[in-house]
């Protein structure tokens, strides 16, 4: 079946650190690919999304690359600022039957970041 | 304009109980979904609807009973609650396509004493 693996939390930075959140896939065929981000107390929202292999999704100073060799989707960011701190999601969509699709997680990656 | 609203956003109930949180979405989308998020933050589908047809029942215990009256609302009943039901569930709307987003709710926090 599809699944999703991101680096385990937590993680905790200090402000203009270098952020990368490792992701990886399985799943059949290509699927597209998402960060979605969820601030304290809210639900989630998409960060940046690749629908085919090379692609690159870039949204707020974070960039992700859709690596179908390594199955891959990691995100980074250059210069993490205090507003960055959530909790960050990969996951991948699939066909489930028909013209359904549904959104398969990771199991999330808190980022905390410090001033 | 709020996209997709849930009602209430907090409820806390005794075991046995039956509630019913509400969602809608003003977006036009035709697909929606209700997820669970456990204390861990983990994520995962229980229902999805196309078009008020449910498309996606992943296994969930039979006392969740998802309803949609209209493509813009879906509801979700639970009988008899337990104490694991306590989560934050969410709901979220798309137009489908495996490259669409899912537009999320802000959630309802449920807690069973």
């Amino acid at each position: 079946g599809n699944s999703v693996t991101q680096m385990e939390g937590p993680v905790t930075l200090s402000e203009e650190a270098f952020l990368t959140i490792n992701c990886t896939y399985t799943a059949t065929g290509y699927p597209s690919l998402f960060w979605y981000v969820q601030y304290p107390g809210e639900g989630l929202q998409l960060l940046l999304k690749a629908t085919k292999a090379d692609d690159k999704g870039s949204n707020k100073g974070f960039e992700a690359t859709y690596r179908k060799e390594t199955t891959s989707f990691h995100l980074e960011k250059g210069s993490v600022q205090v507003s960055d701190s959530a909790v960050y999601f990969c996951a991948l969509s699939r066909n489930s039957g028909g013209s359904n699709y549904k959104l398969t997680f990771g199991k999330g990656t808190l980022l905390t970041v410090n001033p | 304009d709020t996209a997709v609203s849930q009602t209430p956003k907090y409820l806390v109930t005794q075991m046995g109980n039956d509630k019913s949180i509400k969602c809608e979405q003003n977006l036009g989308h035709d697909t929606m979904y209700w997820y669970k998020q456990d204390s861990k933050k983990f994520l995962k589908i229980m229902f999805s609807y196309n078009n008020k047809e449910l498309i996606i029942n992943e296994t969930v215990p039979n006392r969740f009973s998802p309803k949609s009256p209209d493509k813009a609302h879906l509801n979700l009943h639970i009988n008899s609650l337990e104490l694991g039901d306590s989560a934050v569930y969410f709901c979220a709307s798309s137009p489908g396509g495996s490259w669409s987003e899912q537009y999320f709710g802000p959630g309802t926090r449920l807690t069973v004493t």
